[in-house]
């Protein structure tokens, strides 16, 4: 079975730039989230979708960031502008309830974002 | 005060020793508790998991949980140069607006050595 995926691995953008950065999460997992880690720091929620629908998406920094998952499947965060801030390291999850322990969350292998 | 405090390390294990790992957070509503490991560079690797008081334990890994002291543990026994990685520790509250969030410390490196 696949793991999460994320695309991709490393981006290089110049600030006021945009990037799109994409998750799949395991197949058949409906819960998906979204992290970040910025350098020295802990990894920071960012939020929660359940099938297509935010379920909480209060660690989203401000209106930047815009993150969809149409048709529930895999997922897409995008930052417009960027800004130097904004690089770091961002992670997708993905859970199941009813597969296993109802919480355990699994993840991707990130993708790290440079804003020059 | 972080939500979720960890020693940073780096901790020196001699290879065959047991590594004792500490985490304590602040959130009260906390239910559900977990360790991850990472590898430099590498994604978060969910190695335990834990949601009642007491011990838990998996192959080499005993996960310890006391609620009313706010306290997780984790326990590597016969500790190998592959356990060197960091140690995550997440929480996750449960509740009907915060069921998916975890809160994660900043880690503890851990160094297994020769």
């Amino acid at each position: 079975e696949a793991g999460v995926t994320q695309f991709p691995s490393h981006s290089v953008i110049e600030k006021g730039q945009t990037v799109t950065l994409r998750c799949d999460p395991i197949s058949g997992h409906d819960n998906l989230y979204w992290y970040r880690r910025v350098m020295g720091k802990e990894i920071k929620f960012l939020l929660h979708f359940v099938k297509e629908s935010k379920q909480d998406e209060s660690g989203m920094p401000n209106n930047r960031f815009l993150a969809e998952r149409t048709g529930g499947t895999y997922s897409t965060l995008k930052v417009q502008p960027a800004e130097l801030e904004d690089s770091g390291v961002y992670f997708c999850a993905s859970s199941q309830p009813g597969t296993g322990e109802p919480y355990e969350q699994y993840f991707g292998p990130g993708t790290r974002l440079t804003v020059t | 005060q972080k939500e979720v405090e960890q020693n940073s390390g780096p901790l020196s294990v001699p290879e065959g020793a047991i590594a004792s790992l500490n985490c304590t957070y602040s959130d009260r509503g906390s239910q559900s508790f977990f360790w991850y490991r990472q590898y430099s560079g590498k994604s978060p690797e969910l190695i335990m998991s834990i949601y009642s008081n007491g011990d838990k334990e998996d192959g080499r890994f005993t996960a310890q949980l006391n609620k009313a002291s706010q306290y997780v543990s984790l326990l590597i026994r016969d500790s190998q140069p592959s356990d060197s990685a960091t140690y995550l520790c997440a929480v996750n509250r449960v509740g009907p607006d915060s069921w998916g969030k975890l809160q994660f410390g900043a880690g503890t490196q851990v160094v297994v050595t020769p």
